[in-house]
């Protein structure tokens, strides 16, 4: 049968370089965006959000690119450290006529692998 | 301040074995919400609750019930288990509905 989410897209970078990992999202009603970082065995942590009326946020280390008419956000990463090696997860929650549905839906994740 | 936390970490039931999973938040907050995440994939929406009182359907409710026993608590009851519903189970809380989600350290569910 089709094996569907289980080749995520990976990324190997080296300590000390800058990452990007991409998401593209689907629903243009979304409003609200969140970057969680998640690492073997535990749940997703959260690293940044970001909501629609924003194109960048920035918070220590990382920033978060949104760019609505594509439908595309990023996450970057400066001087990426062997801690960083995680799956990153972007989610979006949607927003329709002003009331939250609360539901985040979640893209399949990125493989961040950082080499010493 | 121990966040979200979830019991039990490790279940394996039999098929058409019950239980239920107990999350539960020390941060105040008004929403949670129960995902499963299956081998190489993003969460999937269970049900989740906005405030207290209220309960509502995600992506995937079928086999699954919840429970909001009061503001702290949100639990998962799965009646009648199957093999499909093995997973990992997370439990998440946020402030209102669309605020960052706090998630638990998750439960391995492994039904045979």
């Amino acid at each position: 049968g089709e094996s569907v989410g289980l080749h995520l897209p990976t990324l190997s970078v080296q300590e000390g370089d800058n990452s990007i990992i991409n998401c593209a999202y689907s629903n243009s009603a979304s409003d609200y965006f969140i970057w969680y970082k998640q690492e073997s065995g535990k749940g997703p942590q959260f690293i940044i959000d970001i909501r629609s009326n924003m194109d960048k946020r920035q918070g220590q280390r990382v920033t978060v690119l949104l760019n609505k008419t594509v439908k595309h956000l990023s996450l970057q990463i400066a001087a990426t450290q062997p801690g960083d090696s995680a799956v990153y997860f972007c989610a979006e929650n949607v927003n329709a006529g002003g009331t939250s549905y609360g539901k985040l839906t979640f893209g399949q994740g990125t493989i961040l692998t950082v080499h010493p | 301040n121990a966040g979200v936390t979830q019991t039990p970490k490790f279940q394996v039931l039999k098929t058409g074995q019950s239980m239920t999973l107990q999350c539960a938040q020390d941060m105040n907050h008004n929403s949670m919400y129960w995902y499963r995440q299956d081998p190489g994939m993003g969460l999937r929406l269970i049900y989740y609750s906005a405030s207290e009182g209220t309960t509502d359907k995600g992506e995937v409710p079928n086999g699954y019930n919840v429970s909001r026993l009061n503001k702290r608590e949100f639990s998962l009851r799965l009646e009648s288990a199957a093999p499909s519903q093995t997973s990992v189970y997370f439990c998440a809380s946020s402030e209102a509905l669309d605020y960052e989600q706090y998630f638990g350290p998750g439960t391995r569910l492994t039904v045979t």
